[in-house]
């Protein structure tokens, strides 16, 4: 089967850096993206890993470790635009379709 | 607008009616996806297409759900005889077969069955 384990809520100040944590059982493995979703929007992609490591884009990094299953997303320097949910999906092999977490929703307080 | 585009926007029906949803892909993308979001939910994947051919449909929630895409180009997503539980976002992404593969969303078509 397949599962896919992030927090449902967080709560991070303007200025801070947060990590959203992500736990993946699949059946096979070949790349983690995250996405970012306003409320009433699109998800929006931000990142993809399909090599043990970290990936850094400006302000959002992501990391990945394969053994551990395990993928977490780094948003510094966080902004109010920067509330919303943030899905983790895994893509088990080739290209078949993305398997999505259920989201983590951030919010930014000042 | 180069992006992917769905159409309608808001659908309200009446249990026991059908819809359809039109998702229009990224010009060049050949693959598309059909995904549903209910409320607290991350997408769900439904079915999708690598041009005309419709590589998985085994996920489509029941037989009052199919789709289409029959020229390669806009794909139609319909259910029949509708139920409250349909309710929610209906998400078509697309993307190219090669690379990463990364899926570009339209903005979802939302559907209220009463």
């Amino acid at each position: 089967g397949q599962n896919i384990d992030q927090p449902t809520e967080m709560t991070a100040t303007e200025g801070a850096i947060v990590q959203i944590n992500c736990t993946y059982q699949t059946s096979g493995f070949n790349g983690l993206f995250w996405y970012q979703q306003h409320a009433g929007e699109a998800p929006t992609f931000l990142s993809y890993n399909v090599l043990d490591g970290l990936e850094e884009k400006g302000r959002f990094s992501s990391f990945l470790s394969r053994s551990k299953g395990y993928s977490y997303l780094l948003l510094k320097e966080l902004q109010m635009k920067d509330s919303a949910s943030y899905l983790c999906a895994v893509r088990d092999a080739g290209n078949t379709p993305l398997v999505f977490g259920k989201g983590t929703r951030l919010s930014v307080i000042a | 607008d180069t992006g992917v585009s769905q159409d309608p926007r808001h659908k309200i029906t009446k249990r026991g009616q059908n819809v359809t949803f039109r998702c229009d892909p990224i010009s060049e993308h050949n693959r598309l996806y059909w995904y549903r979001q209910t409320l607290g939910q991350g997408p769900e994947f439904l079915t999708y297409f690598q041009n005309e051919a419709q590589l998985e449909k085994s996920r489509l929630l029941s037989d009052r759900f199919s789709a289409e895409r029959p020229k390669g180009s806009f794909s139609t997503l319909e259910i029949q005889r509708t139920e409250q539980g349909d309710s929610a976002m209906y998400l078509c992404a697309s993307s190219i077969s090669g690379g990463i593969n990364e899926q570009f969303f339209g903005p979802g078509t939302r559907l209220t069955v009463l």
